[in-house]
């Protein structure tokens, strides 16, 4: 079956700009998250959504991040005015449900490099 | 907070060898515990996880985990190396009593396995 898929695969911007990444879930999966991955560090929570609210944005970085979902299914992050430091792999996941313990599935991820 | 600690970004291992990964976390009341990999060019894949129960836990392709509270760790083990194991490998926690399953993450160990 269709895992969950990110697009662009890639993205290469210059600072300034802004970008938009988005998620395609597992379908049927409630709980989406986003998290971040600098080169040589682990993944860092961003925003965990729950349907189509976020109760938990606790990990976005600064207010030039944010994100939505809409329909329970399609996520977009967005960063605006790109740094350097945003430089990273930018991973979507997706589960059953958001209660404890259930298990994220990854996706691929994009590669976003800041100019 | 929580926080996760694996001790060693690289570990080299001869095939047939033991692989052992250790994994230590940091919180005030025990979380539930995941081991994740990652291939090369593919997304985080879930290798085991410890919610209740008992605490020796067995994944794919081999691996097992043991968490032990009073050293508040979860290593990962397998006891023979296959080629294929060339990965990284992520330890993960997230907290029991909160909405959510939001992920912390230890910072990675490459593991490189020698013919």
């Amino acid at each position: 079956g269709a895992g969950v898929s990110q697009s662009p695969s890639n993205k290469v911007t210059e600072k300034g700009k802004d970008v938009e990444l988005r998620c395609d879930p597992i379908s049927g999966h409630t709980a989406l998250y986003w998290y971040r991955q600098r080169l040589g560090q682990g993944l860092e929570f961003l925003i965990y959504f729950q349907g189509n609210s976020a109760p938990d944005k606790s990990g976005l970085p600064s207010d030039r991040f944010s994100a939505e979902r809409t329909g329970e299914s399609v996520s977009t992050l967005t960063i605006q005015r790109t740094q350097q430091e945003d430089s990273a792999v930018y991973l979507c996941a997706s589960s059953t449900e958001g209660g404890q313990g259930y298990e994220q599935f990854f996706g691929p991820g994009t590669r976003l490099t800041v100019l | 907070a929580q926080s996760v600690t694996q001790l060693g970004s690289h570990v080299s291992v001869s095939e047939g060898a033991l692989v052992l990964l250790r994994c230590n976390y940091s919180s005030s009341v025990p979380p539930y515990l995941f081991w994740y990999v990652q291939y090369p060019n593919q997304g985080l894949q879930l290798l085991l996880k410890y919610t209740t129960g008992a605490t020796l836990v067995k994944g794919i392709n081999g691996f097992e985990a043991e968490f032990k509270k009073s050293e508040t760790s979860f290593h990962l083990t397998k006891p023979s190396a296959h080629m294929s194991d060339a990965a990284e490998y992520f330890c993960a926690v997230s907290p029991i009593k909160a909405a959510g399953n939001k992920l912390t993450f230890g910072g990675g160990t490459r593991v490189l396995v020698k013919p």
